[in-house]
C-alpha cells in the first residue's frame, strides 16, 4: 500500500552544524509534500512544503529537496540550533486529495 | 499562529466511560481531520470531514465517531473507552488550496489514558 518512510529514526548534530533529514515515499502519484516539526507535548507545526513541479524550495534556514526519480524527499536545516530539537515528519498528498499520509518521524537532537 | 483548539489537553478515565474530545477552529476552514498518534510514532488518520454534515472514516480503523454540525466544531466521541484507546489524538484543519494542495494546521492534541 501507500507508505512514506524515513531512513533514520534519530539524528544527533552539533549546534551550528547543518542537519539533513531524509524521507522516502512510495506513491508516485503524490503531488504535494510537507515537512512538519513536532515538539514534545505539542501538535505538529508546518515547516515547509513543495509541489511535485519543483525540485527545491527554500525557507528561513530550511530547504526541501524533492527527487521524483527515486521518490526521495529531504529537509535541510542550516546552522542547527537547540530549538530545532524535535521530531520531524514528512507527509505526502496525492493530487486532488486532501488527506496527508505521514511517515515515521526522525528525532533530531542538537548538542550544545 | 494557527487558531485551532483542543480540550481537554489531558484526560485519564476508567474503562467503559463515554468521552468526547473537543476540537474547534476559528479559521473558517472547511476541512477538518482527526489523527491518532502513539508516542514517537507517525500520525494515523482516523476521521475527516470536508464540510458541514460530511464525515468519513480515515485510513486507520477506529471505534470512535465524529460529527460536523458546525464548520468550526469537530468533536470526537468514544462511547465506551478501553485501555487500547490510550493514545494522543490530534485535530487538524485546512482550507481548499489551489490545485487541491493544502497545509494542515494542528491543534495541541489530547493525551488520553484509559485505565
Amino acid at each position: 500500500g501507500e507508505s512514506v518512510g524515513l531512513h533514520l529514526p534519530t539524528l544527533s548534530v552539533q549546534e551550528g552544524d547543518n542537519s539533513i533529514i531524509n524521507c522516502a515515499y512510495s506513491n508516485s502519484a503524490s503531488d504535494y509534500f510537507i515537512w512538519y516539526k513536532q515538539e514534545s507535548g505539542k501538535g505538529p507545526q508546518f515547516i515547509i512544503d513543495i509541489r511535485s513541479n519543483m525540485d527545491k524550495r527554500q525557507g528561513q534556514r530550511v530547504t526541501v529537496l524533492l527527487n521524483k526519480t527515486v521518490k526521495h524527499l529531504s529537509l535541510q536545516i542550516a546552522a542547527t540550533q537547540p530549538g530545532d530539537s524535535a521530531v520531524y515528519f514528512c507527509a505526502e498528498s496525492p493530487l486532488q486529495g486532501g488527506k496527508l499520509i505521514f511517515g515515521q518521524g526522525t528525532e533530531l537532537s542538537v548538542k550544545p | 499562529e494557527a487558531d485551532i483548539y483542543q480540550t481537554p489537553r489531558y484526560l485519564v478515565i476508567g474503562t467503559g466511560k463515554k468521552i468526547t474530545l473537543e476540537c474547534s477552529q476559528t479559521m473558517g476552514h472547511d476541512k477538518m481531520y482527526w489523527y491518532q498518534q502513539d508516542p514517537g510514532m507517525e500520525l494515523h488518520l482516523i476521521h475527516y470531514s470536508y464540510g458541514v454534515n460530511s464525515t468519513e472514516k480515515g485510513d486507520l480503523s477506529s471505534e470512535s465517531t465524529v460529527s460536523r454540525i458546525r464548520t468550526e466544531h469537530f468533536p470526537l466521541t468514544l462511547e465506551s473507552a478501553r485501555p487500547s484507546h490510550t493514545s494522543q489524538y490530534l485535530c487538524a484543519s485546512s482550507e481548499y488550496g489551489e490545485g487541491g494542495y493544502n497545509e494542515q494546521f494542528f491543534g495541541p492534541g489530547t493525551r488520553l489514558t484509559v485505565l
